[in-house]
């Protein structure tokens, strides 16, 4: 199947900026997602980006698409306590059917 | 908000037991997705479902899962016999139909197997 890469652990300092990265490799990819999971808890949709598009802004976050190099980024701006969590990328594929990463631990420090 | 309705929350069930699980998808989503999600990885597709009819589930272990929305609206995945290997979060989600802005999961049902 197709795969969805990204690093496993990020740590920051609380309101500082946080990058976290992702490539993937199916060339057919319609959308892309970024999904936050907190402790025992289900899936939480943040953001997505078309493949048509390169940048995408809501708020504190922005997503960064390079379709060339398939790699996606999500930026969350001024990271609180509150985001910590597991952030998972992606990758839609040829329909919209998310396949998922094995998630970054985002971890922030007061 | 509208959300996809799990039930149980939490389960345990000793080995070679049946278990099952129960999702409420969003009013009107006409496709259904089950997911498992073993500590440490991220979800991975085991069916999906549109309307009351199973589009995919060729990583559905047929031999002791299955499936089941048979109203087109809510769905169970049952396990039997549930084994060790089985202890995971099982996640369920729903979307319109041919859209990924909507895809929106449910709190998921933890599983341990003793």
């Amino acid at each position: 199947g197709e795969d969805v890469e990204q690093s496993l652990f990020l740590s920051v300092r609380e309101g500082d900026s946080s990058v976290i990265n992702c490539t993937y490799t199916d060339s057919s990819s319609t959308y892309l997602y970024w999904y936050k999971q907190e402790p025992g808890a289900g899936l939480q949709l943040l953001t997505y980006i078309f493949s048509n598009m390169d940048m995408k802004q809501d708020q504190r976050l922005t997503v960064l698409l390079n379709k060339k190099d398939k790699h996606l980024s999500l930026r969350i701006a001024d990271t609180q306590t509150g985001d910590s969590a597991i952030y998972f990328c992606a990758d839609g594929g040829g329909s919209y059917i998310p396949t998922f990463g094995r998630g970054t631990s985002l971890i922030v420090h007061p | 908000e509208a959300e996809v309705a799990q039930s149980p929350r939490y389960k345990i069930t000793e080995k070679s037991q049946a278990v099952a699980f129960w999702c409420d998808p969003i009013s009107g989503h006409a496709t259904l997705y089950w997911y498992r999600q073993i500590l440490g990885q991220g979800p991975e597709l085991l069916v999906q479902f549109q309307d009351e009819s199973v589009v995919d589930d060729s990583q559905l272990p047929k031999d002791r899962f299955s499936a089941e929305r048979l109203k087109g609206v809510d769905s169970t995945l049952k396990i039997q016999p549930a084994e060790l290997g089985d202890s995971a979060m099982y996640l369920c989600a729903s979307s319109p139909q041919d859209r990924g802005d909507g895809y929106t999961f449910g709190s998921g049902t933890r599983l341990t197997v003793v």
